[in-house]
């Protein structure tokens, strides 16, 4: 167990629906970050959240959004959602911002997309 | 730009050593170095700061070239363990808010 919980761990959801894929941060941890990894491939940044602010943004779609919560934890809504989705997305964790700290990984949540 | 990393994979026999290399068109600040299992999570091996210092908590070593923007992984006397996809994930100077990871390297150890 990392400290960094992710919830759902699967889902399967129709075209065009919403979802929403939570994540809690280790303990003492500010930054939250979301990647996103296809079949396959690297893992591509999505956002970032500092303390409840949004600070650094990736190629993510308008159809999706996030935020970060007063108690740390953050969330990921996928709208409108395509067969193109279906990925995993993990969500990271580190102390503070800035280059000196290693990032600590959920397990992910696996998303279908049918 | 995404950092590129070479090989694009490696198959070893348990004991012998491999180097796997991190390359950016971009300046870099800092270098971290990740290791993922087929269907886990990430997970932190190292970090290589412009400067210098290196922390890191596992029993690999790795270099920092600023000027070359290149960063290369050592394994050495590789364990069946050590098997997985590793990930460079670079930092910006001036946009150290994000980390983006190289297209990996797929490493296999066989007995």
């Amino acid at each position: 167990d990392s400290g960094v919980t992710q919830t759902p761990k699967h889902l399967i959801t129709a075209t065009g629906q919403r979802v929403t894929l939570r994540c809690s941060p280790r303990s003492g941890d500010l930054s939250v970050y979301w990647y996103q990894q296809s079949l396959d491939q690297g893992l591509q940044f999505l956002i970032q959240y500092y303390n409840g602010e949004e600070r650094a943004k990736g190629n993510i779609l308008e159809r999706f959004s996030a935020q970060q919560f007063p108690d740390l934890h953050s969330e990921l809504n996928l709208s409108s959602l395509e067969l193109g989705d279906s990925a995993l997305y993990f969500c990271a964790s580190s102390p503070r911002q800035g280059p000196n700290y290693g990032y600590t990984f959920g397990s992910g949540t696996r998303l279908t997309v049918v | 730009q995404q950092p590129v990393q070479s090989p694009q994979a490696v198959i070893l026999r348990e004991g012998e050593d491999a180097v796997i290399n991190c390359s950016s068109s971009k300046a870099l600040y800092s270098v971290h170095w990740y290791r993922q299992k087929h269907g886990e999570a990430p997970v932190f091996l190292m970090i290589l700061l412009k400067g210098g210092e290196q922390k890191g908590h596992e029993k690999i070593s790795a270099s920092f070239n600023e000027k070359k923007q290149q960063s290369s992984l050592y394994l050495t006397a590789s364990q069946l363990s050590y098997s997985g996809t590793y990930f460079c994930g670079t930092e910006e100077p001036i946009n150290t808010d994000k980390l983006i990871f190289g297209t990996g390297t797929r490493l296999q150890v066989f007995p």
